[in-house]
């Protein structure tokens, strides 16, 4: 099956720096990427994710970079916030089924 | 995003009983969901995928006389946790599948413990 890993666990930045987690995947057939955040007792809330047709998308602050030949893909948060520490779980999957990696805890310190 | 909702949000038991979670999908129909696991400080585990008229797919290791898994209908699917044990104590997510979207999205957990 898909292995799914993620580094780095924790990261802490200042506020106003950037962000970047790291993941690798194993299976080729994977074609959706996913990046979820999830505060503290609450539920993963998708922020944005990719499919294997694409190599970069961005949302305001929040960018996903994807190499499929690699089969690794990232997510970057510039000019972080403090409302930006979570942890952040990356996934991926075919078929719909999502493999999620071990998760990074975000700090961003004011 | 879609809205999917969970209830109870957290229920505490005696072992040995059962505990039933529902999870709904409220503005999509969802021919899929899956149920998690999460404990603390540790990743989601995929116990199962729900397909709407249909059994459900277990994950290696999984029991699935354990966890029962219905999904009658294209918005509800319930989770039963039988004779729970203290080691079932967890927090327990499920998330749909917006058809549409081709995106999973995920109910707000339910916290279980079982004294």
């Amino acid at each position: 099956g898909e292995n799914v890993e993620q580094h780095p666990s924790t990261l802490s930045v200042q506020e106003g720096d950037s962000a970047v987690i790291k993941c690798t995947y194993s299976d080729s057939a994977s074609n959706y990427f996913p990046w979820y955040k999830q505060e503290l007792g609450k539920r993963p809330q998708l922020i944005i994710d990719i499919r294997s047709n694409v190599g970069e998308k961005k949302d305001q602050r929040i960018a996903v970079t994807l190499n499929k030949t690699a089969k690794h893909f990232s997510l970057h948060i510039t000019e972080t916030q403090p409302e930006d520490s979570a942890v952040y779980f990356c996934a991926c999957g075919s078929n719909y089924k999502l493999t999620f990696g071990k998760g990074t805890l975000l700090t961003v310190n004011p | 995003g879609a809205v999917v909702s969970q209830h109870p949000s957290w229920v505490i038991c005696k072992s040995g009983t059962s505990v039933k979670i529902e999870c709904r999908s409220l503005d999509f129909q969802a021919t899929t969901m899956f149920w998690y696991r999460q404990f603390p400080k540790q990743s989601l585990m995929l116990m199962a995928t729900s397909n709407e008229g249909s059994k459900a797919t277990y994950e290696q290791g999984v029991e699935k006389d354990k966890f029962l898994i219905n999904h009658a209908s294209l918005t509800l699917s319930t989770l039963t946790v039988t004779s729970a044990h203290p080691e079932d104590s967890s927090f327990y997510i499920c998330s749909a599948r917006d058809p549409q979207l081709e995106t999973q999205y995920f109910g707000p957990g339910t916290r279980l413990l079982v004294l």
